[in-house]
């Protein structure tokens, strides 16, 4: 069973650019869920997807956009970056709406 | 605003004995917690869920909840210096946008040897 992956690990970015970032959910899994951390900081939800629809969404501006796939992948994409959208980028699978949830090893966004 | 409360920490204990890790949360109706572990530069590993009142037992980790005081706890038995790492309480909140699983600032654990 393979588990959640997420590419790319890093990457580095300059203010006012787009990013992308991509999650592929654990076999079986049909929810994805976005969070973002800060140092020092628990996880942040950002957004979760269910059979492709938004199936909720936390305090980020509409520059936070997702998609998720009819294979339960998904996206993230920030656009117009600022610096405070420096973070670990994680995302997290679950084989249904408020299950329990797995991490992906995160993308690290580091943005100049 | 729904909320997750932890003590930052550190919490330091020595090897072989007991650490007690606590969670308090706001909404009233969330039925389903969970604590999570976390390596430094690592992501999150679940540790235990737990959803009805009382304990839950694996391993050396004991789950408590008391949907009345709205109040979550970890209990590490026999603490080994590996268990040393950032632990994360969450709880799912249910509103009308959908669903989110709503986390603390983590409490960091040091167990010395």
């Amino acid at each position: 069973e393979t588990g959640v992956t997420q590419s790319p690990t890093h990457l580095i970015k300059t203010r006012g650019q787009q990013v992308t970032l991509r999650c592929s959910s654990q076999s079986g899994h049909n929810t994805v869920s976005w969070y973002q951390q800060a140092l020092g900081q628990g996880p942040q939800f950002i957004f979760q997807y269910y059979r492709e629809e938004e199936n909720g969404r936390g305090n980020f501006p509409p520059r936070f956009s997702g998609l998720q796939f009819p294979n339960y992948s998904s996206e993230l994409n920030v656009n117009a970056l600022e610096l405070d959208d420096s973070a670990l980028y994680l995302c997290a699978s679950s084989d249904s709406v408020g299950e329990t949830q797995y991490f992906g090893p995160g993308t690290r966004l580091l943005v100049l | 605003q729904k909320e997750v409360e932890q003590n930052s920490g550190p919490l330091s204990v020595p090897e072989g004995a007991i650490a007690s890790l606590n969670c308090t949360y706001s909404d009233r109706v969330s039925q389903s917690f969970f604590w999570y572990r976390q390596y430094s530069g690592k992501s999150p590993e679940l540790i235990m869920s737990i959803y009805s009142n009382g304990d839950k037992e694996d391993g050396r980790f004991t789950a408590q909840l008391n949907k009345a005081s709205q109040y979550v706890s970890l209990l590490i038995r026999d603490s080994q210096p590996s268990d040393s790492a950032t632990y994360l309480c969450a709880v799912n909140i249910y509103d009308q946008a959908g669903t989110a699983l709503i986390f603390g600032k983590g409490t960091t654990l040091s167990v010395s040897s």
